[in-house]
C-alpha cells in the first residue's frame, strides 16, 4: 500500500503547464529526498528528477520539481504529446521496521 | 553502455519459487545498490527490497521478509532476486534498478514477467 499520494489522473493541453502534486509525511518526504519516475506502457520507469530537483542528464528542462514540508510536486511546462505516460513520487521512509523506499500511487498524464 | 539485462519470462505454480537474474555491465558492478521493484498488471510500482554487492547488505520490505532472497555474484556482476511460496498475487513485472544512494534509481532492467497459475 503506498504511502505517498499522488491524483490519479492529470491532463493539459500542448503547451500548457501541468502539476503533479504527492503527499507524504515527516517519516519520508519531510526527512529525505524526492524522486520521480516516468513509464510508458510496457517499457520500465525512466528516472526523471531526483534530490527533489535535480534532472539526471537528457531530462528536458521542461520537467521541474520541488518539494515543501511533506509534499513534493512535478511540473511539466510546454506540455508535448510525448509526455503522454505515467508519473511517479518516491522517497525513503524512515520506518521503525528499516527503511523503506515507497513509490507514490502514480498519475497519469493525458495531451489532450 | 550501462545496462542492466534480466533473465527471460517465467511461469511458475502456486508454492513454487522463482530466481531473476540481473546481469551489469558497462559500470563497477560494486559501486551501486541494486533495487528490486515489482508491478502488476495495471498496477503502480512495489519496491521489495536492495543489496549492496560491496557492502553485502540487503535490506527487504516487511511485506516480502521470509520469502525474498536477494544475492549476486560479483565475478560475472549479477544480482538474483528469488521469491518464494509463490501466489496468484506474485504474477507481476519485477524489475531491477541501480540506485546511486541518493542519485535516485538511474538504470533500470528490462523487466521480468513472473505468471503464477496452477
Amino acid at each position: 500500500q503506498s504511502v505517498l499520494t499522488q491524483p490519479p489522473s492529470a491532463s493539459g493541453t500542448p503547451g500548457q503547464r501541468v502539476t503533479i502534486s504527492c503527499s507524504g509525511s515527516s517519516s519520508n518526504i519531510g526527512s529525505n529526498y524526492v524522486y520521480w519516475y516516468q513509464q510508458f506502457p510496457g517499457t520500465a520507469p525512466k528516472l526523471l528528477i531526483y534530490r527533489n530537483n535535480q534532472r539526471p542528464s537528457g531530462v528536458p528542462d521542461r520537467f521541474s520539481g520541488s518539494k515543501s514540508g511533506t509534499s513534493a510536486s512535478l511540473a511539466i511546462s510546454g506540455l508535448r504529446s510525448e509526455d503522454e505516460a505515467d508519473y511517479y513520487c518516491a522517497a525513503w521512509d524512515d520506518s521503525l521496521s528499516g527503511p523503506n523506499y515507497v513509490f507514490g500511487t502514480g498519475t497519469k498524464v493525458t495531451v489532450l | 553502455q550501462v545496462q542492466l539485462v534480466q533473465s527471460g519470462a517465467e511461469v511458475k505454480k502456486p508454492g513454487a519459487s522463482v530466481k531473476v537474474s540481473c546481469k551489469a555491465s558497462g559500470y563497477t558492478f560494486t559501486s551501486y545498490d541494486i533495487n528490486w521493484v515489482r508491478q502488476a498488471t495495471g498496477q503502480g510500482l512495489e519496491w521489495m527490497g536492495w543489496m549492496n554487492p560491496k557492502s553485502d547488505n540487503t535490506g527487504y520490505t516487511q511485506k516480502f521478509q521470509g520469502r525474498v532472497t536477494m544475492t549476486w555474484s560479483t565475478s560475472i556482476d549479477t544480482a538474483y532476486m528469488e521469491l518464494s511460496s509463490l501466489r496468484s498475487e506474485d504474477t507481476a513485472v519485477y524489475y531491477c534498478a541501480r540506485d546511486g544512494r541518493t542519485n535516485g534509481m538511474d538504470v533500470w532492467g528490462q523487466g521480468t514477467t513472473v505468471t503464477v497459475s496452477s
